[in-house]
């Protein structure tokens, strides 16, 4: 039973593109991310859902957007892709929002724009 | 913004040998976190130390936490293979809104 699990493990796409990636979380936590890891390893925050409310909007393009249809999944739609956002994209959730609580991190995906 | 910064980058050492990096941190902290990561796997989830608190233990891992210094350490003891991996701080800040923000990771590597 995967805590947290994203879906696909892999993504490679052309340019131009529109995807998106799935995340759902089984551990009954209220809080969800979304983060991004560079080819140097660097963790971005770039969004974070309480309850299903977006409570953390980090600079982000506009092209990218999540929804969380309800507290158990946080998806991320990407439009229009750029080779840029190539990363590993990992999903994660604690039980609050308050950053007393470790993260559960997903096994990521990894976007390749070719 | 980074908030953490590890030190050294990375690290090699023979199993057995006792295993020490450093994270250092720029504002006032709530907690700060370590975390593994496997090649190609996601973040796990070591300790978790308050600022109130100044040393943890959790198995063979232990963290220190110097709020006057701004700093921390995680140490592991009697080092394995299966430790082979990028260890990472992140800290929770009240006035980065609790954001969890990670540094850039030590990478170790023990030999066999």
């Amino acid at each position: 039973d995967t805590a947290v699990s994203q879906t696909p493990k892999y993504l490679v796409t052309q340019m131009g593109n529109d995807k998106s990636i799935k995340c759902e979380q089984n551990l009954g936590h209220d809080t969800m991310y979304w983060y991004k890891q560079d080819s140097k390893k660097f963790l971005k925050i770039m969004f974070s859902y309480n309850n299903k409310e977006l409570i953390i909007n980090e600079t982000v393009p506009n092209r990218f957007s999540p929804k969380s249809p309800d507290k158990a999944h946080l998806n991320l739609h990407i439009n229009s892709l750029e080779l840029g956002d190539s990363a590993v994209y990992f999903c994660a959730s604690s039980q609050a929002a308050q950053g007393s609580y470790g993260y559960t991190f997903g096994s990521g995906t990894r976007l390749t724009v070719v | 913004s980074q908030q953490g910064e590890e030190d050294p980058q990375a690290l090699s050492i023979q199993e057995g040998e006792n295993a020490t990096m450093n994270c250092s941190y720029k504002t006032s902290i709530n907690n700060l976190q370590w975390y593994r990561q496997n090649s190609g796997r996601g973040l796990v989830h070591l300790i978790l130390i308050r600022s109130n608190e100044r040393e943890k233990h959790s198995g063979r891992l232990r963290v220190t936490l110097d709020t006057s210094k701004k700093s921390s350490s995680l140490l592991i003891t009697a080092s394995r293979a299966a430790d082979t991996a990028s260890y990472f701080c992140a800290t929770a800040a009240r006035s980065n809104d609790y954001k969890l923000s990670f540094g850039a990771g030590t990478t170790v590597t023990v030999r066999a």
